[in-house]
């Protein structure tokens, strides 16, 4: 069964910061991974989409890496500012299998 | 292109009520998944369905949950007899194609979601 770990659950930064947050799975065997913001009340907004074919996507200033051997994605984000405070959703898929979410982090970035 | 929606945004309800939610996915979209998430947790898969037929139901309760995509019209979340612990946000999101050829490569669009209180 897949599980998704995202680690830090909570990260507060000051405005300006570059800052990695961390999304691990137990299965390998995924087609795609995507990162979600949400914010406070809201839906989900899909960021960045992953192809298990590929390495790493950018848009912006946000840079998201995949390596799927050992289970691993990163969310980079450069020159954070406060707009970019919000929830980071990490969520793998394997195919037919609906997508499988980790619990998030949470972001604050301080003006 | 007019994205997901979900109606209603917010529905409060009392325990034994039942509550229906609907989700009309994006247009072209064939394809609808609805997830749930409790307080301080992740989003949880429901149920995923075509037109007319429920592909996965794996994550609904056995009951009380049940679930639809009718040829015409939008797809329905419905939770009889509510308790509090249904107190969550419901999440819809519709994609144009399922696996097969193109498997891995359809993105799913969420909708805002429906806040269902049960008082």
């Amino acid at each position: 069964k897949q599980e998704v770990t995202q680690i830090p659950a909570a990260l507060s930064v000051p405005e300006g910061e570059n800052l990695v947050l961390n999304c691990s799975f137990t299965d390998s065997a995924i087609y795609n991974l995507q990162w979600f913001r949400q914010d406070p009340g809201k839906g989900l907004t899909s960021l960045l989409l992953i192809q298990s074919s590929q390495r790493e996507q950018t848009s912006g200033r946000l840079n998201a890496s995949l390596d799927k051997s050992s289970g691993r994605s990163t969310l980079y984000i450069a020159a954070s500012q406060p707009g970019d405070s919000a929830t980071y959703l990490c969520a793998v898929s394997s195919g037919n299998t609906p997508l499988v979410f980790g619990k998030g982090t949470r972001l604050s970035v301080i003006a | 292109n007019a994205g997901v929606m979900q109606n209603p945004r917010h529905l409060v309800r009392r325990r034994g009520q039942e509550a229906r939610l609907r989700c009309s996915p994006m247009k072209g979209h064939s394809h609808v998944y609805w997830y749930r998430q409790l307080p301080e947790e992740g989003l949880k898969f429901m149920v995923y369905l075509q037109k007319e037929n429920i592909i996965d139901e794996s994550g609904m309760p056995k009951e009380r949950f049940s679930a639809e995509f009718p040829k015409e019209g939008p797809s329905i979340l419905r939770i009889q007899q509510v308790v509090r612990g249904d107190s969550a946000a419901y999440f819809c999101a519709s994609s144009p194609l399922s696996g097969g050829a193109r498997r891995g490569t359809d993105t799913q669009y969420f909708g805002p979601g429906t806040r269902l209180t049960v008082l």
